[in-house]
């Protein structure tokens, strides 16, 4: 069974700070991982995504992510926040190989901007 | 233009009612899921369909019922409403099985007085 762990539920930056927002993952096949993004009251929407060839992902809105097989880690960076990224993050991990994707989705981490 | 369309957006039902909830995707997709939010933000997949057929089933109570009538559309009916199924459903869809990116509907928010 695949799972994802996030540490952290809450994490708080001010404007123009780094964003790092930890995930680590358990998968006894090679991972598909996610980070999906989702802003009060609305659906999620894809930021990122890792399935093979380069470990460094970038993504939508200035984020990117690098997939570390030794740390099983999926770290998601941005290098200056903005206030505009104020919103619910969930890593996600799939097993893309079974020929259907289920995401099995972390427990979220909320990203609070201040000015 | 919406890509993935849900409705309705909110639900207030009471206990026991049967309630559905509707999906439309008009991006020519395969697969269509349906996800559930509860109050802690957990989001956990229950059911997932391929070209109307279904793929992936949780252990998700019988009083939860799918149904693809097409490939654009994927309904969730649930009989006798508990007041542990108030949470967000979140419908998706993608291209086809596999590596490809979901698409999220806004979501449909239930609450079970």
């Amino acid at each position: 069974a695949q799972s994802v762990t996030q540490l952290g539920s809450h994490v708080s930056v001010s404007e123009g700070a780094l964003v790092l927002l930890r995930c680590n993952y358990s998968s006894s096949v090679p991972p598909y991982l996610f980070w999906y993004v989702q802003y009060p009251n609305q659906g999620l929407q894809l930021l990122l995504k890792y399935t093979t060839g380069a470990t460094l992902v970038k993504g939508i809105n200035g984020f990117e992510a690098e997939f570390k097989k030794s740390e099983t880690s999926f770290h998601l960076t941005k290098p200056s926040a903005h206030m505009s990224d104020a919103a619910e993050y969930f890593c996600a991990v799939s097993d893309g190989r079974t020929g259907f994707q289920k995401l099995v989705f972390g427990t979220g981490t909320r990203l609070l901007v201040s000015p | 233009d919406t890509a993935v369309s849900q409705t309705p957006k909110y639900l207030v039902t009471q206990m026991g009612n049967d309630k559905s909830i509707k999906c439309e995707q008009n991006l020519g997709h395969d697969t269509m899921y349906w996800y559930k939010q509860d109050s802690k933000k957990f989001l956990k997949i229950m059911f997932s369909y391929n070209n109307k057929e279904l793929i992936i089933n949780e252990t998700v109570p019988n009083r939860f019922s799918p149904k693809s009538p097409d490939k654009a559309h994927l309904n969730l009916h649930i009989n006798s409403l508990e007041l542990g199924d108030s949470a967000v459903y979140f419908c998706a869809s993608s291209q086809k099985a596999g590596e490809e990116t979901q698409y999220f509907g806004p979501g449909t928010r239930l609450l079970v007085l």
